[in-house]
C-alpha cells in the first residue's frame, strides 16, 4: 500500500497568513493526488485535482504543487471560511489512501 | 448540479448486516465510477471501495474485503454497499462519492453506528 505522511498534523495561522501543507507518499505516484477541504459536519470538498489543477469554483488563493512523492497545498492570504481540515488522496494504486489530515486552526 | 444522497444507516449489533443506498442525480451515472469513503468519529478519511462505470470491477480495503460488497444500478442511478459482519470498527460516517481514482463530489454521508 502507498502511504500519504501528511504534515502537520495540525497547524495556528491568523487571517492574511500563508499556509502550507505536504503531502509524501511512500512510493511515486506521478501527478494522481488531490487535495480536499472538510469542515466540521460537512462532506469534503475538492479543492486541486492532479496535484496541481484548481477544481473549478475553488478561490485562487488555493494552490497546489508537486509530482512523484512531495506535494504541496499552498494557502495564501488564508481567509476565515479557510479554517478546516485538509485532506490529500492518492489514487495512482489500489488501495487508495488519504493523509491523515490537517487542522487549520486560528 | 451534481447530488448525491445517501441512505441507509442504523444503529446495528456487532455481527449484523446493512445495506446503504445512494441516489445520484445531475450527471450521466453510467459514465463514472463510484466510491465509498467512510470516517470514523474524530477521526480521518479511509477509501472502502470503487466499482468501476459497468459494475465489471470493483476493488475493496482489506479491512472490509469479503465482508462488504459494493454495487450498482445504472437504470437507476443508484449505488449500493452491502456490509455484512459488521464490527465496531466499521461504525464511521459513509460517504457516496464520484470518481474511482480522482474523487470529485461527495455526498453528505450516512452515519453507520455497530454497538451492542
Amino acid at each position: 500500500d502507498i502511504q500519504m505522511t501528511q504534515s502537520p498534523s495540525s497547524l495556528s495561522a491568523s487571517v492574511g497568513d500563508r499556509v502550507t501543507i505536504t503531502c509524501r507518499a511512500s512510493q511515486g505516484i506521478r501527478n494522481d493526488l488531490g487535495w480536499y477541504q472538510q469542515k466540521p459536519g460537512k462532506a469534503p470538498k475538492r479543492l486541486i485535482y492532479a496535484a496541481s489543477n484548481l477544481q473549478g469554483g475553488v478561490p485562487s488563493r488555493f494552490s497546489g504543487s508537486g509530482s512523484g512523492t512531495e506535494f504541496t497545498l499552498t494557502i495564501s492570504n488564508l481567509q476565515p471560511e479557510d479554517f478546516a481540515t485538509y485532506y490529500c488522496l492518492q489514487h495512482n494504486s489500489y488501495p487508495r489512501t488519504f493523509g491523515q489530515g490537517t487542522k487549520v486552526e486560528i | 448540479e451534481v447530488q448525491l444522497v445517501e441512505s441507509g444507516g442504523d444503529l446495528v449489533q456487532p455481527g449484523g448486516s446493512l445495506r446503504l443506498s445512494c441516489a445520484a442525480s445531475g450527471f450521466t451515472f453510467n459514465t463514472y465510477w463510484m466510491s465509498w469513503v467512510r470516517q470514523a468519529p474524530g477521526k480521518g478519511l479511509e477509501w472502502v471501495a470503487n466499482i468501476k462505470l459497468d459494475g465489471s470491477e470493483k476493488h475493496y480495503v482489506d479491512s472490509v474485503k469479503d465482508r462488504f460488497t459494493i454495487s450498482r444500478d445504472n437504470a437507476k442511478n443508484s449505488l449500493y454497499l452491502q456490509m455484512n459482519s459488521l464490527r465496531a470498527e466499521d461504525t464511521a460516517v459513509y460517504y457516496c462519492a464520484r470518481g474511482g481514482g480522482p474523487i470529485d463530489y461527495w455526498g453528505q454521508g450516512t452515519l453507520v453506528t455497530v454497538s451492542s
